[in-house]
């Protein structure tokens, strides 16, 4: 079973719905990142959160929201989506404890008309 | 302002033959550095990493390379094997600040050519 999963792993949705991608993890880590990828562009860091009760805005928050719900998961959130937002979405764990490498889960191809 | 740059897009190389990919950063803040290779419908996977400490860090067919004063980073495959064929994205953060945030670069698409 895979350690970090997303779903769902595709979505097609219009513009102005609100859409929430889900995370969860089993590999027991304090972190966790959402991340988009856009052609061109690599990785850009959304939301990351050290614990339950530690939130924190990356480089391109605008237009997002998260909730950590447990240790274990991590949600994003579209309010109302836009076709800008049209992306590959990933979500991340780490360890402090570790090489401070992160693992990535599959990623949801999110389409927004 | 992209703080790391990946100014190849692609590339290709032959079975058998070396891959080196290369990275270029702009922040002399940034002391760890990490490459991630991707397949095709999944996420990143880890590959190698590199403190700022050292120059080379090796392991099995793939080394990094770092050098500092010129804020460049490269990945060596050696040999290529087709299965290498993938996105290869190389990333750095400012460790320091415990954060560890990741800034990505926009990656290479290596193919491997049997």
């Amino acid at each position: 079973d895979a350690d970090v999963t997303q779903t769902p792993r595709n979505r097609i949705t219009k513009t102005g719905k609100r859409i929430m991608l889900e995370c969860s993890q089993t590999k027991g880590h304090d972190r966790m990142y959402w991340y988009r990828q856009d052609p061109g562009l690599g990785l850009r860091l959304i939301y990351y959160s050290f614990d339950v009760k530690d939130i924190n805005k990356g480089e391109i928050s605008d237009g997002y929201s998260v909730s950590r719900q447990a240790q274990a998961k991590f949600s994003l959130s579209l309010e109302s989506a836009i076709p800008n937002q049209t992306a590959l979405y990933f979500c991340a764990t780490s360890d402090f404890r570790g090489r401070n490498e992160q693992f990535f889960g599959p990623g949801t191809r999110l389409t927004v008309l | 302002d992209q703080q790391v740059k990946q100014n190849s897009p692609s590339l290709s190389v032959q079975e058998g033959r070396i891959s080196i990919l290369n990275c270029d950063y702009t922040n002399s803040m940034f002391d760890y550095f990490l490459w991630y290779k991707k397949y095709p419908a999944e996420g990143p996977t880890f590959l190698i990493s590199i403190s700022s400490i050292k120059d080379k860090n090796e392991d099995g067919r793939f080394t990094v390379f770092l050098n500092k004063s010129a804020k460049h980073l490269s990945l060596h495959i050696v040999p290529s094997q087709p299965g290498d064929s993938a996105v290869y994205f190389c990333a750095a953060s400012k460790s320091l600040s415990g954060t560890y945030k990741y800034i990505f670069g926009t990656g290479t698409r290596l193919k491997v050519l049997a």
